[in-house]
């Protein structure tokens, strides 16, 4: 089945560490999103690829850093300049050619200690 | 810039009562609406979608008609059941800085009790 895996599900941190987040789709999406979710709020975008080897800055980029080296994968690393890590991060992506609808991975919930 | 703004929850009701919740957008170009559900502890799922002006989004008994005369895209339901538990997206889809980018509501909390 196509979709987008997420690891780990959870994650613990102490602070001053930094860490990666995966995530990995098979649908053969050009684009890829990284959003955080705090408790109450929506949906924040942090960073966005449209293509290979290329990738902007969402609204929330800082402390945060991707790349984007193959297709398939984009991951997320948040750094130690990240002020408020703890948060429920939410990987997703989308074909170039539909409306806008984003397929979403299950989820990444860091908690820094 | 584009937003969306939803009806503050959270909504507390019981099974097979009505449903709504309001949703209204601000967009300078001409975006596609979304409504995503979301269960405990699990990424976004799409529930129903409408391109263009008039068009309405149905799924699950759900329904969202795309009014550009209200600015809106309100949610429905004519009876909800326990398993509609959820938090629930409004989003709209615009090109913004030359990339298609999804736009969030806050999301609104929906309790179904027995």
């Amino acid at each position: 089945d196509g979709g987008i895996t997420q690891s780990p599900k959870y994650l613990f941190r102490k602070e001053g560490q930094n860490v990666t987040l995966s995530c990995e789709q098979n649908l053969n999406h050009d684009a890829m999103y990284w959003y955080r979710q705090d408790p109450g709020q929506g949906l924040r975008l942090i960073y966005y690829s449209q293509i290979v080897n290329d990738f902007q800055k969402g609204d929330i980029a800082e402390g945060y850093s991707v790349s984007r080296e193959k297709k398939e994968s984009f991951p997320l690393t948040v750094t130690s300049a990240q002020k408020n890590p703890t948060a429920f991060y939410l990987c997703a992506s989308k074909a170039g050619s539909n409306t806008g609808e984003l397929f979403f991975g299950e989820g990444s919930r860091l908690t820094v200690l | 810039g584009d937003s969306v703004t939803q009806m503050e929850g959270p909504v507390t009701l019981s099974e097979e009562a009505f449903l709504t919740i309001n949703c209204t957008y601000t967009a300078t170009g001409y975006p596609s609406l979304f409504w995503y559900v979301q269960y405990p502890g699990e990424g976004l799922q799409l529930l129903l979608k409408a391109t263009k002006a008039d068009d309405k989004g149905s799924n699950k008994g759900f329904e969202a008609t795309y009014r550009k005369e209200t600015t809106s895209f309100h949610l429905e339901k004519g009876s909800v059941q326990v398993s509609d538990s959820a938090v629930y997206f409004c989003a709209l889809s615009d090109q913004i800085q030359g990339a298609q980018k999804l736009v969030f509501g806050q999301g609104t909390r929906l309790t179904i009790n027995p």
